[in-house]
């Protein structure tokens, strides 16, 4: 099945630094590959993803790139501010009837001021 | 708020108990989840639900019972749980099984303490 790594486990950055969070899979067949930001005492939300087809996609101060040949995608944030301060997941979707989901372990970013 | 609620936001129950936990989502989705958040683990898959229909039950314990009476509401039944049990509850829910549409939609999960 589908292993996703996920590093650093924790990251602390300035305001206004950027910030990069790395991840890797196993499964050549994953074709989607969203990231979700959890505040705390909330459920994690979709900030951005990335379908397999496409090598980089930005949304503002967000942005996430996919190298297939290598299997692995990473989240950039830049000017980063202290609401961005939370945990990250990377997820990795296969292609399958089923589309099984596997996530990785998390970031927790905090960004100082 | 995300669309997705559930309740209640907390719970602490002892062994003996039995409980359940609510999901309730008006987005139009037809799949929804169950996941469960331990600390320093993925998110666990626990059941999946599409159009009203079990689809997955990831060798969760019987202790755990879902219900899934129509698109918008989901269950989780608990009954004679254990200490490690403890953990958030997170309610999901997506376009179609899957979520390769428009990933999850979360809701704000349920912390349960088992004592």
């Amino acid at each position: 099945g589908e292993n996703v790594e996920q590093h650093p486990s924790t990251l602390s950055v300035q305001e206004g630094d950027s910030a990069v969070i790395k991840c890797t899979y196993s499964d050549s067949a994953s074709n989607y590959f969203p990231w979700y930001k959890q505040e705390l005492g909330k459920g994690p939300q979709l900030i951005i993803d990335i379908r397999s087809n496409v090598g980089e996609k930005k949304d503002q101060r967000i942005a996430v790139t996919l190298n297939k040949t290598a299997k692995h995608f990473s989240l950039h944030i830049t000017e980063t501010q202290p609401e961005d301060s939370a945990v990250y997941f990377c997820a990795a979707t296969d292609s399958g009837g089923y589309q099984k989901v596997t996530f990785g372990t998390g970031t927790k970013l905090q960004v100082i001021p | 708020e995300t669309g997705v609620t559930q309740t209640p936001r907390h719970l602490v129950m002892g062994m003996t108990n039995k409980k359940s936990l609510k999901c309730e989502q008006h987005l139009g989705h037809n799949a929804m989840y169950w996941y469960k958040q331990s600390a320093k683990k993925p998110l666990e898959l626990m059941f999946v639900y599409s159009l009203e229909e079990r689809v997955e039950n990831n060798s969760v314990p019987s202790r755990f019972s879902p219900e899934c009476p129509n698109s918008s509401h989901l269950f989780l039944h608990l009954h004679t749980l254990q200490p490690e049990d403890s953990a958030l509850y997170l309610c999901a829910s997506s376009h179609d099984q899957g979520q390769a549409r428009s990933g999850y939609t979360f809701g704000s999960g349920t912390r349960l303490t088992v004592v």
